[in-house]
């Protein structure tokens, strides 16, 4: 049974500083994996997927790595902004499934001005 | 282009009377998918529909859950009755295809008392 991790639960970061938020999972037959954000009261939105034959993915401040021989995978993000403010989640795809998403529990981030 | 909509976003019941949560897709997209997500944790799938049919219930508890995709378009989840442990968040997302990308409504906040 696949099962994803996310540490840490929480974080606070000061404006400006650059941040890794990881994502661990135990199944490494992925089709994919996916970053979301979710903000206080709202539902979820994609920032980046990645493939499971690819290494990396990039969108503005944003980096995510997959290393699937080790279940990994982290996001940087950037000189950090506290409109970055939100709760950031991990979900893979197992390759044989019929598209189910699996979540981690999720990373908390908290940038203050 | 509207994204996934759902009402009520919030709703508190007593335990033992029923409930029902409505979801509007976004246009065009014919997989539909209920998440549950409790305080602190990802979302976890309860139900996957394809056009108007459920291709993956396995995790929805059959003895008081149910739901429908009328025409293959809006969906109603309907708990009956509720239990305390029901109140979460239940998150509608839709995709054009159950390998593509899910969009995730604003969710229904659920408190029973």
């Amino acid at each position: 049974k696949q099962e994803v991790t996310q540490i840490p639960a929480a974080l606070s970061v000061p404006e400006g500083e650059n941040l890794v938020l990881n994502c661990s999972f135990t199944d490494s037959a992925i089709y994919n994996l996916q970053w979301f954000r979710q903000d206080p009261g709202k539902g979820l939105t994609s920032l980046l997927l990645i493939q499971s034959s690819q290494r990396e993915q990039t969108s503005g401040r944003l980096n995510a790595s997959l290393d699937k021989s080790s279940g990994r995978s982290t996001l940087y993000i950037a000189a950090s902004q506290p409109g970055d403010s939100a709760t950031y989640l991990c979900a893979v795809r197992h390759s044989s499934n019929t598209g189910k998403l699996i979540f981690g529990q999720g990373t908390t981030l908290q940038v203050k001005p | 282009e509207a994204g996934v909509v759902q009402s009520p976003r919030y709703k508190i019941i007593e335990k033992k009377q029923p409930v029902a949560f409505w979801c509007n897709p976004i246009s065009g997209h014919n997989t539909l998918y209920w998440y549950l997500q409790n305080l602190g944790q990802g979302p976890e799938l309860l139900i996957r529909y394809e056009n108007e049919e459920a291709v993956d219930d396995s995790q929805l508890p059959k003895d008081r859950f149910s739901a429908e995709r009328l025409k293959g378009v809006d969906s109603t989840l309907k708990i009956q009755p509720a239990e305390l442990g029901d109140s979460a968040v239940y998150l509608c997302a839709s995709s054009s295809g159950f390998l593509e990308t899910q969009y995730f409504g604003p969710g229904t906040r659920l408190l029973v008392l």
